[in-house]
């Protein structure tokens, strides 16, 4: 069965800091995984996405991830953070596409200081 | 606005009660997802659709629920007997079915449920 753990219930970071939030996946094939955004009263947002090729992935608003499968891991990064980042971090994993139910983390909420 | 819609955005009923949220999803896509989102948790899995197909279902979706997209368009989900544990947002997803490998999921601001 699929899982993800996000294992980062809540991080603070200063505006302009660098950020990196954690996740790590189990799954027998390739996966298909994806970091999702979720504001306050808002639904998710998907910020990047990873299927296959390199394994360094752009994503939208700045960030940026990297799969590495020998460790199961799926981390996002911003090199500079916002204020208006702050927000409710999902990663996520489908099985043999996109095209099926997605298995969530429990997510990672960021907060911003100034 | 032509991305995915749900009513309504916030349900308070009492235990015991039935309810229905509506989802109307992007014109055209055919994929149609419910996840139930609780309070610090992610998102977890309950039903999709193909069209008017219920594909596949979550041992969350217990015979209290049910779900139906009878024209392949808008998706109802109905819970029966509203009990507090059902408290959470409803999230609705869709995405199209097209040739490429995947489809990306569009969701929906969901509907806040609390049981009284």
């Amino acid at each position: 069965a699929q899982s993800v753990t996000q294992p980062d219930i809540h991080i603070t970071v200063s505006e302009g800091a660098s950020l990196e939030l954690r996740c790590n996946y189990s799954y027998g094939a390739t996966p298909y995984l994806f970091w999702y955004v979720q504001s306050p009263g808002q639904g998710l947002q998907l910020l990047l996405k990873y299927f296959s090729g390199d394994t360094l992935v752009q994503g939208i608003k700045g960030f940026e991830a990297e799969f590495k499968r020998s460790q199961s891991s799926f981390n996002l990064r911003k090199p500079s953070v916002h204020w208006s980042d702050a927000a409710e971090y999902f990663c996520a994993v489908g099985a043999y596409s996109g095209n099926t139910p997605l298995v969530f983390g429990k997510g990672t909420r960021l907060s911003v200081i100034a | 606005d032509t991305g995915v819609s749900q009513d309504p955005r916030h349900k308070i009923t009492k235990r015991g009660q039935n309810v229905t949220f509506r989802c109307d999803p992007i014109s055209e896509h055919n994929r149609l997802y419910w996840y139930r989102q609780t309070l610090g948790q992610g998102p977890e899995f309950l039903t999709y659709f193909q069209n008017e197909a219920q594909l596949e279902k979550s041992r969350l979706l217990s015979d209290r629920f049910s779900a139906e997209r009878p024209k392949g368009s808008f998706s109802t989900l109905e819970i029966q007997r509203t009990e507090q544990g059902d408290s959470a947002m409803y999230l609705c997803a869709s995405s199209s079915d097209g040739p490429s490998s995947y489809n990306e999921q569009f969701f929906g601001p969901g509907t806040r449920l609390t049981v009284l």
